[in-house]
């Protein structure tokens, strides 16, 4: 059984560029969701995705965007990108929208400078 | 609105010694609980949850945690703490089944 897998491991752009993040869910999980954590804080949720559609967001704005492919994989795009998004950006997928638990990958690390 | 309080930023225990880290969530239904620990520069692997049930639950790594609901407390243990324990530990609770909300996390030191 594949755990969580994200690319890249680490990531440098210039404020005001846009970025894409990877995410390959464990094998079986049909819903992914995406966590920012800052430096000493722990996780914020961004926004999940289930068959494809968005299925919750938290407090993150439209420049965070998000898609799942039918394979389940999945992509976190921001746009516009801001000093403040520097952070680790992690991926957790689930079975049946989270209800037995997540299992996390082990996150990108973006720099925004 | 949920919310999650780790009390302690940081605690240092002693190898061989006991280990309780605490949470207290507020949520107005009956959550999901779960604690993840992670180490540095890595992402979070899950210790143990709380659905419904017995309210002592037991996890990877001879961790255990309590649920009571009077306190709104989901504390971790651990009677014996080994060097590899040190790490950052979170508490969450589960909105439905949507997302995760965390607490600030509690850092864990042991010396020998």
């Amino acid at each position: 059984e594949t755990g969580v897998t994200q690319s890249p491991t680490h990531l440098i752009k210039t404020r005001g560029q846009q970025v894409t993040l990877r995410c390959s869910s464990q094998s079986g999980h049909n819903t992914v969701s995406w966590y920012q954590q800052a430096l000493g804080q722990g996780p914020q949720f961004i926004f999940q995705y289930y068959r494809e559609e968005e299925n919750g967001r938290g407090n993150f704005p439209p420049r965070f965007s998000g898609l799942q492919f039918p394979n389940y994989s999945s992509e976190l795009n921001v746009n516009a990108l801001e000093l403040d998004d520097s952070a680790l950006y992690l991926c957790a997928s689930s079975l049946v929208q989270g209800g037995n638990g997540y299992t996390f990958g082990s996150g990108t690390r973006l720099t925004v400078v | 609105a949920q919310s999650v309080t780790q009390p302690d930023i940081h605690i240092t225990v002693s190898e061989g010694a006991s280990l309780e880290l605490r949470c207290n969530y507020s949520y107005g239904a009956t959550p999901y609980l779960f604690w993840y620990v992670q180490s540095p520069g890595q992402g979070l692997q899950l210790l143990l949850k709380y659905f419904s049930g017995d309210t002592l639950v037991q996890g990877i790594k001879g961790f255990e945690a309590e649920f009571k609901r009077s306190q709104s407390s989901f504390n971790l243990r651990k009677p014996s703490v080994h060097w590899s324990d040190a790490a950052e530990y979170f508490c969450a609770v589960g909105a439905g089944a949507n997302n995760l909300f965390f607490g600030t996390g509690t850092r864990l030191t042991v010396i020998p």
